[in-house]
């Protein structure tokens, strides 16, 4: 089983819709957990993190944590074309210090 | 401008040749990691430093190695021993090193094998 998994996608939606991404977890010790978003060709940028269960909104992005179920997922809500990209889930250890395990990304494209 | 920076952003390798990445930051952060990353696939790390002088494999280091010697500088270099060195590499740091830093990504450099 591996680490963190997402759907590889991809994932379609129209413009304004809202888009939903998910990831799962395998090791319940997992502390913390990062949402980063990489265009084509480009480096991953950091969108927003979440420690607690529960939802965290960041402007039109939410993340929604659920340590139960071991699932983490992303809304964005009025999605754009230029939301259109590979979003990466990452997921930190209390038991491996400063170590980030990634899942392979969710492409999302958003259609005018 | 604070940031991460990375190069050259592409790098040819011969057969046989050793060649050395850069990875300089301006943060002052402590930790430094090396990721790679094929087409389609997510982060694998290759090796980590927490503190100056002081690094740890990640889960596929063979082939590679690197040094620490400086706060700001953590140099990855591909040797030959790394049959199938074609990926998109990335340098990221953190402030320190617990488990709830977020790391920040260079641009990165793409390999490519001649």
């Amino acid at each position: 089983q591996k680490e963190v998994e997402q759907n590889s996608g991809p994932l379609s939606v129209p413009e304004g819709a809202i888009a939903s991404l998910n990831c799962t977890y395998s090791d319940r010790g997992s502390q913390s957990f990062f949402w980063y978003r990489q265009y084509s060709g480009k480096s991953p940028e950091l969108i927003m993190f979440i420690y607690s269960n529960g939802d965290k909104e960041d402007g039109r992005f939410t993340a929604q944590l659920n340590k139960a179920s071991q699932y983490v997922s992303l809304l964005i809500r009025d999605s754009q074309p230029s939301d259109s990209a590979t979003y990466l889930c990452a997921v930190g250890r209390g038991s491996t210090l400063g170590r980030l395990y990634f899942g392979r990304g969710t492409q999302l494209t958003v259609w005018p | 401008d604070g940031g991460i920076t990375q190069s050259p952003k592409y790098l040819f390798r011969k057969e046989g040749q050793n060649v050395t990445l850069s990875c300089e930051q301006n943060l002052n952060h402590d930790a430094m990691y090396w990721y790679r990353q094929d087409p389609g696939q997510g982060l694998r790390l290759i090796y980590y430093s927490q503190i100056v002088n002081d690094f740890q494999k990640g889960d596929i280091a063979e082939g590679y190695s690197v040094s620490r010697e400086k706060k700001e500088s953590f140099p990855l270099t591909v040797t030959s021993a790394q049959k199938n060195p074609t990926a998109f590499y990335l340098c990221a740091s953190s402030i320190g090193y617990s488990e709830q830093e977020t790391q920040y990504f260079g641009p990165g450099t793409r390999l490519l094998v001649l």
